[in-house]
């Protein structure tokens, strides 16, 4: 298994542009996440999903974009960016259980600059 | 609401033990630790279910207070390769957002030979 994967692993970006990271997991899991991460920060949920057809914001939506079409992938997209958007993004996925759900796995990380 | 961990950094000499808390001001569902190194993803650690189910590695301890919504991470006999940034993840209890973790600030650790 690959895992959670995500592309690409670093970007550029010009401010006003817009990009879409890709995240992709083959383990069947149901919950999806993106989360953001500044330097020497935590991880703030930008966006989850509990299944495909369903998502919902986190605490930082602002400015993303979702949507969940298949089991396995779950894209960002980032309309019109800004500098405060540099950050290091991350997926992640894990299997769910009544009420909640189990050990996130977590993608590599995609380093975005907004320039 | 994010949790509060602390200390917010931990240095350590090899064999020496440590403990990082996480407290939390709502009822939990669960909570997670995760570990991070310079550079890299998040790493599952351990989890703690209300109830006291536990799942996670067999080095790795960790405790969960349901009353005072408090958990603790047990690191004993540290190793050069325990050094990194330690989350916790809270899941509250109730609602619909079922599966959505809050984390907290992060406590660094490090170990010296």
């Amino acid at each position: 298994n690959a895992g959670v994967t995500q592309t690409p692993k670093f970007r550029i970006l010009k401010i006003g542009q817009s990009m879409t990271l890709q995240c992709a997991q083959d383990m069947n899991h149901n919950y999806m996440y993106w989360y953001r991460q500044d330097p020497g920060m935590g991880l703030k949920l930008i966006y989850y999903s509990v299944g495909a057809g369903i998502t919902d914001k986190g605490e930082v939506p602002n400015g993303y974009n979702v949507s969940r079409s298949t089991t396995e992938d779950f894209p960002l997209r980032l309309e019109l960016a800004a500098p405060s958007q540099t950050s290091v993004y991350f997926c992640a996925s894990s299997s769910s259980r009544a009420g909640g759900s189990y050990e996130q796995y977590f993608g590599p990380g995609t380093r975005l600059t907004v320039t | 609401q994010q949790p509060v961990q602390s200390p917010q950094a931990v240095i350590l000499r090899e064999g020496e033990d440590a403990v990082i808390n996480c407290s939390s001001s709502k009822a939990l569902y669960s909570v997670h630790w995760y570990r991070q190194k310079h550079g890299e993803a998040p790493v599952f650690l351990m989890i703690l279910l209300k109830g006291g189910e536990q799942k996670g590695h067999d080095k790795i301890s960790a405790s969960f207070n349901e009353k005072k919504q408090q958990s603790s991470l047990y690191l004993t006999a540290s190793q050069l390769s325990y050094s990194g940034t330690y989350f916790c993840g809270t899941e509250i209890a109730g609602g619909t957002s079922y599966g959505k973790l809050t984390f907290g600030q992060g406590t660094i650790l490090t170990v010296h030979p």
